[in-house]
Formats: C-alpha cells, sequence, structure tokens
C-alpha cells in the first residue's frame, strides 16, 4: 500500500521555465489536494479536488494549474516559473472533504533560480 | 472563512517536563480541528482531531488535546515530553460543509536533554 506518491523530491527550474510536480493516490480517495509549505507561513492551500473532474481554488492559486482525469492522479502544473514559487510542496489526500484525515505524500523541494 | 492561530513559533522544554503548544482559532461555523506533527524532512503524520463529540480529545504518543468553545482555543498537552516530540507542530481547522482546511503557521518544539 503506497499511500500518496508524489515525484520528483527535488528539482531545480530556471525562470520561466514550466514543470509539473506528479501526485498519485492508490487508497481510492476521493478528496486531494495540493499544499505549499514556507517558513513561519505553514501550509498553504494551492487546489484542491473532490472528485475526478471536479477541481477548485485554495488559498494560493496564482501561477499553478492542476487537473483530475483520474480517482488516482493530480498533477500541479507551474507554467511559468518564479522564484517566489521556491518552496516545498506537499500533496494530500482523503476519502471525502471536509473534516476527514488527510494523507500527505512526502513532499517535493522545488527551487526556481 | 476559517483561520487558526498558532501562538508559539517555537517552544523549547526538557526531556520528561510537560509539554503545552497553543492553537486558537476562528470559524463561522461547528469547526473540526487537527493537530499534525512533521518530523525533519518528513511529510506530516495526524495526531488527534476533534469533530464535535468529546471534548477532550486523545492521541497518539500521548498527545491531547481539548477543545473550548468559549475560548475559541484547541491547545495540544502531554504530560512528560520525550526526546522524539522534537518536531514541528500544525493546528488545523476544517468547516464541515467547506473543503478549505487552514493550517496555523506551526509550532517547532525542541527538547532539551
Amino acid at each position: 500500500n503506497a499511500g500518496v506518491t508524489q515525484t520528483p523530491k527535488f528539482q531545480v527550474l530556471k525562470t520561466g521555465q514550466s514543470m509539473t510536480l506528479q501526485c498519485a493516490q492508490d487508497m481510492n480517495h476521493e478528496y486531494m489536494s495540493w499544499y505549499r509549505q514556507d517558513p513561519g507561513m505553514g501550509l498553504r492551500l494551492i487546489h484542491y479536488s473532490v472528485g475526478a473532474g471536479i477541481t477548485d481554488q485554495g488559498e494560493v492559486p496564482n501561477g499553478y494549474n492542476v487537473s483530475r482525469s483520474t480517482t488516482e492522479d493530480f498533477p500541479l502544473r507551474l507554467l511559468s516559473a518564479a522564484p517566489s514559487q521556491t518552496s516545498v510542496y506537499f500533496c494530500a489526500s482523503s476519502l471525502l472533504s471536509g473534516a476527514n484525515v488527510l494523507t500527505f505524500g512526502a513532499g517535493s523541494r522545488l527551487t526556481v533560480l | 472563512a476559517q483561520s487558526v492561530t498558532q501562538l508559539d513559533s517555537h517552544v523549547s522544554v526538557s526531556e520528561g517536563t510537560p509539554v503545552l503548544l497553543r492553537c486558537n482559532y476562528s470559524s463561522s461555523y461547528s469547526p473540526s480541528l487537527f493537530w499534525y506533527v512533521q518530523h525533519p524532512n518528513k511529510g506530516l503524520q495526524l495526531l488527534l482531531k476533534y469533530t464535535s463529540a468529546a471534548t477532550l480529545v486523545k492521541g497518539i504518543n500521548g498527545f491531547e488535546a481539548e477543545f473550548k468553545k468559549s475560548e475559541t482555543s484547541f491547545h495540544l498537552t502531554k504530560p512528560s515530553a520525550h526526546m522524539s516530540d522534537a518536531a514541528e507542530y500544525f493546528c488545523v481547522v476544517s468547516v464541515s460543509n467547506n473543503n478549505d482546511m487552514r493550517f496555523g503557521a506551526g509550532t517547532r518544539l525542541t527538547v532539551k536533554p
């Protein structure tokens, strides 16, 4: 049982480059979400999805796109990376939205030069 | 919208002494509240959650938290700190009809020998 798998674990980009952070879960969770973690700011919600074909914006969505074509996968796309997007990104999932417990991936550390 | 404030960015205790990590929340609806722990370079793990049942919630590793509606607080405690408790702790608020979970900025717990 792999849980939530994020790839890559580390990535260095140049300003203006694009990339996709992958997230996959094998628990048949309907709810999936992406957070970024910055020092002194906790985790901030970027985008979330309550099921295949449904996505919505969180607290800090600008500069990021998501899609949910299957229940298992929820990729996060940076279309034109900026230094302000240097952060650690976490994908999380749960059976249902709201009060259910989140299962987190191990994180992806992104540096934008 | 809901929000959460962790009152201390850093708490330092000696091994064997009590731990108190403070959290205040703001929510227009009946909230669900969580504490997560993050050990260095790891993902987040659930410690405990409150979802309108008993106001005193027991979690893993001897931690517990008390929901006090009159004080809008959900402080995390442990009677006796262990070296392995050194980590970052996050208080989280969620509203049952809202998919937006809000994290506090985190409290770093240091345990001295």
